[in-house]
């Protein structure tokens, strides 16, 4: 059964940092891309970032660029999203995505980030 | 970063049929197609439909998905009370390198 536990989520200051944590089971991770998926409360999905098999190629969307650092570790079986400079429009639930067939597959069951004073 | 656009909303009776659409353009749905999502209140998304229109184990046969130029279709057969949910399209948009989300359209069954 494949299994992806996020961990990490918080509530921080605006301008403050966190990392996040996924923790993978059930799958062959690093035959693997994956991604970071968030949402807004009350809002709709928004992805925020991917990493492919060996971590050499990753992307990110344009509101997170140069704050956000996806990467992973394939002997741990963990993906992770170190977040600096967070803002209060990053506050939302972030999920672990394994992706397949260009789809996002698998979902964890997510981990809420809070950016407030 | 622009998404992908869904009606907000679909309401249809039990046991009909409701057809979801994903407007997309030539770099995303028109490129490679759409994948659809399922999200019930409070859980995480589902995945219903790879982007080549192909069901996970699993899914039900109730739930189909098509695609014509820049437009994405899901289309739910038999609606039962458990359709009930918000659902969503995905697809890589290879001009901005990234995957665009739909704006999610909301299902009720009445």
């Amino acid at each position: 059964e494949v299994q992806l536990v996020e961990s990490g989520g918080d509530l921080v200051q605006p301008g403050g940092s966190l990392r996040l944590s996924c923790a993978a089971s059930g799958i062959t991770f690093s035959f693997y891309w994956m991604s970071w998926v968030r949402q807004a409360p009350g809002k709709g999905l928004e992805w925020v970032a991917n990493i492919n098999q060996d971590g050499s190629d990753k992307y990110y969307v344009d509101s997170v660029k140069g704050r956000f650092t996806i990467s992973r570790d394939n002997a741990n079986n963990s993906l992770y999203l170190q977040m600096n400079s967070l803002r209060v429009e990053d506050t939302a639930v972030y999920y672990c995505t394994r992706e397949d067939w260009g789809s996002q597959e698998y979902w964890g069951q997510g981990t809420l980030v809070t950016v407030s004073s | 970063q622009a998404g992908l656009t869904q009606p907000p909303s679909v309401s249809k009776g039990l046991r009909q049929t409701a057809t979801l659409t994903c407007t997309g353009n030539s770099n995303n749905v028109g490129n490679q197609g759409a994948a659809w999502l399922q999200q019930h209140q409070g859980h995480p998304p589902k995945l219903l439909s790879y982007r080549n229109n192909d069901r996970p184990s699993g899914i039900s046969e109730r739930f189909s998905a098509s695609r014509s130029g820049n437009i994405a279709s899901l289309t739910i057969t038999g609606l039962q009370p458990e359709d009930e949910a918000d659902y969503y399209c995905s697809a890589w948009d290879r001009s901005l390198r990234a995957y665009v989300f739909g704006t999610g359209t909301k299902v009720t069954v009445l």
